[in-house]
């Protein structure tokens, strides 16, 4: 079966330090994967989604960047975080329609 | 493009009341949709979908929804709440291409009263 892991699950980072979120996908292959972001009382906004390693496609400008070193490892980036970056982080992949999340990371920027 | 609405950012219900969460969407081509729970600080899980065929689906925990095209909605019910029920759900819209990506409605927070 599939699985998805995202981590860490919590992160407190200062105002212009470096973020790297690791997500990787097992039991499956050519995934499209997926980074969401998802702030305090508002929905989920889709930040990069990726069809293919090294094929990015960015959905809003931003702080951040994304990156598919390999078929089923998916990478969010920033070189300095700002106070809005902070929120809870969502990566999924999908197969078909329908996409499975990982458990997110909460990025608290001080 | 496609775009979701959910009306009511918060709704109650005592426990073993009807749940009913509205969601109506907009696309220029057949939707594929979609219901997903979260939980606090958790991921989120797939509820149920509709890509086509029968327009009334079954999910897990006894949830359905309706996909009715002339109204542009697809409402998730359930006939009887549980307080294990209290989270959050989101619809969310897809369609049939490559990418497959999900737009999601801003949400909805079901609270169960005992």
């Amino acid at each position: 079966s599939q699985t998805i892991h995202q981590w860490p699950a919590t992160l407190v980072q200062p105002v212009g330090s470096p973020l790297s979120l690791e997500c990787t996908v097992e039991g499956t292959s050519n995934p499209n994967l997926y980074w969401y972001r998802q702030a305090a009382g508002r929905g989920l906004q889709l930040l990069f989604y990726s069809v293919g390693i090294g094929q990015i496609s960015s959905e809003v400008p931003q702080n951040l960047s994304a990156s598919r070193p390999q078929d089923r490892q998916f990478i969010l980036s920033s070189k300095k975080l700002l106070l809005s970056d902070s929120g809870f982080y969502l990566c999924a992949w999908s197969g078909g329609p329908e996409a499975f999340f990982g458990q997110g990371t909460r990025l608290t920027v001080v | 493009a496609q775009s979701v609405t959910q009306l009511g950012s918060h709704v109650s219900v005592s426990e073993g009341a009807l749940v009913l969460l509205r969601c109506n969407y907009s696309s220029s081509v057949p939707p594929y949709l979609f219901w997903y729970v979260q939980y606090p600080n958790q991921g989120l899980q797939l509820l149920l979908k509709y890509t086509t065929g029968a327009t009334l689906v079954k999910g897990i925990n006894g949830f359905e929804a309706e996909f009715k095209k002339s109204e542009t909605s697809f409402h998730l019910t359930k006939p009887s709440a549980h307080m294990s029920d209290a989270a959050e759900y989101f619809c969310a819209v897809t369609r049939m291409d490559s990418s497959y990506k999900l737009i999601f409605g801003s949400g909805t927070r079901l609270l169960v009263r005992p």
